[in-house]
This record gives structure tokens, sequence and C-alpha cells, in this order.
């Protein structure tokens, strides 16, 4: 099974702080996302990366960067942490180009929890 | 511009009922619709897809059904369980490329 592993399950940062999501996918696959969830607006999209190095913005990227630097790895950061970032994160995967990737979708991490106080 | 719509986002039913989620979506070219699944404090999981060359997928007691004319597919759960309670998102893809996600709809169990 595809694992999609993010380094927290609960953060509390302070208001100004620079914030630092780990995500980490042990299947190879190209695509990986960052979403946040909040109660009525479902998932949006922060940012994605097709490959090492690239990046793309989603829907709503302002206030976040993103970094990858290794396949496997695709780091969220909040640059100067604001209690409107308070929200679930979501990283996913998926492997371009292959029925698993057609049928199954993404595979997502369980998620972090960021308090902004 | 939302492609992936959910309407009614709660929806309470009895155990052993049935319970369908319905969604519509926009853009004619999507050929996988996806339905995922998503506990409190957990990530989403894979539910159950379908491919648009077909109208109906059945795994267990979840069944998808699409309406390529009207845009519109549902998710039908029978008999619903108490651990069916969750937030259940759709989501429709072109070819292999970002999925496209609705609003979800928080689904009530009542024992």
């Amino acid at each position: 099974d595809v694992k999609v592993t993010q380094s927290s399950r609960y953060l509390v940062k302070r208001t100004g702080e620079k914030v630092f999501l780990e995500c980490v996918q042990d299947m190879d696959h190209e695509n990986m996302f960052w979403y946040r969830q909040d109660p009525g607006l479902g998932l949006r999209l922060i940012y994605f990366s097709y490959d090492v190095k690239m990046k793309e913005k989603g829907d709503i990227p302002e206030g976040y960067s993103v970094s990858r630097e290794k396949k496997e790895r695709f780091s969220l950061i909040l640059e100067s942490a604001s209690t409107n970032q308070t929200s679930m994160y979501l990283c996913a995967s998926t492997l371009v180009g292959s029925l698993q990737g057609l049928y199954y979708g993404y595979t997502f991490g369980s998620g972090t929890r960021l308090t902004v106080v | 511009d939302q492609q992936v719509k959910q309407n009614s986002p709660s929806l309470s039913v009895q155990e052993g009922r049935i319970s369908i989620l319905n969604c519509d979506y926009t853009n004619s070219m999507f050929d996988y619709f996806l339905w995922y699944k998503k506990y409190p404090a957990e990530g989403p999981t894979f539910l159950i897809s379908i491919s648009s060359i077909k109208d109906k997928n059945e795994d267990g007691r979840f069944t998808v059904f699409l309406n390529k004319s009207a845009k519109h597919l549902s998710l039908h759960i029978v008999p619903s369980q108490p651990g069916d309670s969750a937030v259940y998102f759709c989501a429709a893809s072109v070819g292999n490329n970002r999925l496209a996600f609705g609003k979800g709809n928080q689904v009530v169990v009542i024992p």
C-alpha cells in the first residue's frame, strides 16, 4: 500500500512564526499536492508539484510556499503564520499515467491540524 | 468556478436504511469519477470510482451511478451503518490530471 506520511498530526504555532509542514510518500509518485480543509469550503488546493523542483500554484496559494527537493518529499511553508491559516492540512500524491492513478485518484496523508494563536 | 458540486451539505439517515449522496459536474471532459470518505482528524480515503464509459459500479454496500447526459452521479450506501458517518467527497478528473473536488456531504447514521 502507498503511504503518505505527514510529520505532525497536531501543531500549535504563534502568529508570525514560520511553519513547515512535511509530507513524504513511499511509492515514487510524481505528483504531490497540498490541500486545506475547512468546514463548508471542502478541499482547497494550495500548491502542487509534478516533479522535483517543480511547483504550480493551486487555488489559494497566498501566504504559502512549497519546496520539493526530493521526489518523495513535498513541504508546505507558511511564511508568517496568521490565525486565518488555522485549518486541517492534507498532503496527497498520485502516479501519473497509470490505471492505479485513474481508478484510485490520490492517496492522502492523515492530515495536520494546525492552530495558529 | 466550481466544476464539481455537492448540494445538501448534510444528511441524516437511520441505520439500515439507504443513504444517497448526489454530485453534479459541469465539465463534459471528465472521464473518471471518484468518491472519498473522510473521518474527522484523518485524511480522505478512496471509496469507489467509475469510468465515464460505465453507468454503474458496485462494491459491497456502495454503488455509484453515473448519468452522463445529466452530468450527475450519485453514491448509494445500502444498508447504512454507524461507521458510515463521515464526510463524503465527490471528485472528477480528465485523464490522470488534477482531481476537482466537491465541497463534501456530512453523513450521520443514527443507530
